[in-house]
């Protein structure tokens, strides 16, 4: 079973400040089938990225997603304020997900 | 508009039963592929069961295989969850989503606002 590891637990940055998530997995990716995504409280998750770096719709370019085999990051380029959420990755496509244990983002 | 509607969460005893319902509409709900998710108050997310278009194909997560059951009615445009011998680490926000595709370990692009489970004695 693959886990997922993401780093840092928190992160606390400033309005305009770059943001820079990782996400970790235990084996290598099959197809690089990893998302990301954006919970704000009282909300359902928002997708934003798939397949490690395919932005999805409607979602603002400063969000992107890099990263291949074990190693991925989401980058915020620069914060806004709604951009405050926790952020968790996914590996999706084999029969079952798996979702890494969220970080952060707060408002330092 | 696509929407998705849970129901039938309440507070139950450690190992008694629910049943969850997701209403779906705004779609052709029998085209697409369905998950349920949860999420502990607080902590993070935990994919729970899925269910492909024509009912053929299902997973579950380790910690609920032989204890909860996930179906569908096409005709009725709606996804169940059968929850039996609950226990306590069972109590959750329980999501339903809908898969991009028929098969449902793709990934979702519509959610709903989630039931809430407890189970306490």
């Amino acid at each position: 079973e693959i886990v997922l590891t993401q780093s840092p637990a928190t992160l606390s940055l400033s309005p305009g400040e770059r943001a820079t998530l990782s996400c970790g997995a235990s084996q290598s990716l099959y197809n690089n089938y990893l998302a990301w995504y954006q919970q704000k409280p009282g909300l359902a998750p928002r997708l934003l990225i798939h397949d490690a770096s395919s932005r999805a719709t409607g979602i603002p370019d400063r969000f992107s997603g890099s990263g291949s085999g074990t190693d991925f990051t989401l980058t915020i380029s620069r914060l806004e304020p709604e951009d405050f959420a926790v952020y968790y990755c996914q590996y999706y496509g084999r029969s079952r997900w798996t979702f890494g244990q969220g970080t952060k983002v707060e408002i330092k | 508009e696509v929407r998705l509607v849970e129901s039938g969460g309440g507070v139950v005893r450690p190992g008694g039963s629910l049943r969850l319902s997701c209403a779906a509409s705004g779609f052709t709900f029998g085209d697409y592929g369905m998950i349920w998710v949860r999420q502990v108050s607080g902590k993070g997310l935990e994919w729970v069961s899925g269910i492909n278009w024509d009912a053929d194909s299902k997973g579950y997560v380790d910690s609920v295989k032989g204890r909860f059951t996930v179906s569908r009615d096409n005709a009725k445009d709606s996804l169940y969850l059968q929850m039996d011998s609950l226990r306590a680490e069972d109590s959750a926000l329980y999501y339903c989503a809908r898969s991009q595709t028929r098969y449902f370990d793709w990934l979702p692009d519509c959610w709903g606002q989630g039931t809430l489970v407890t189970v306490s004695s």
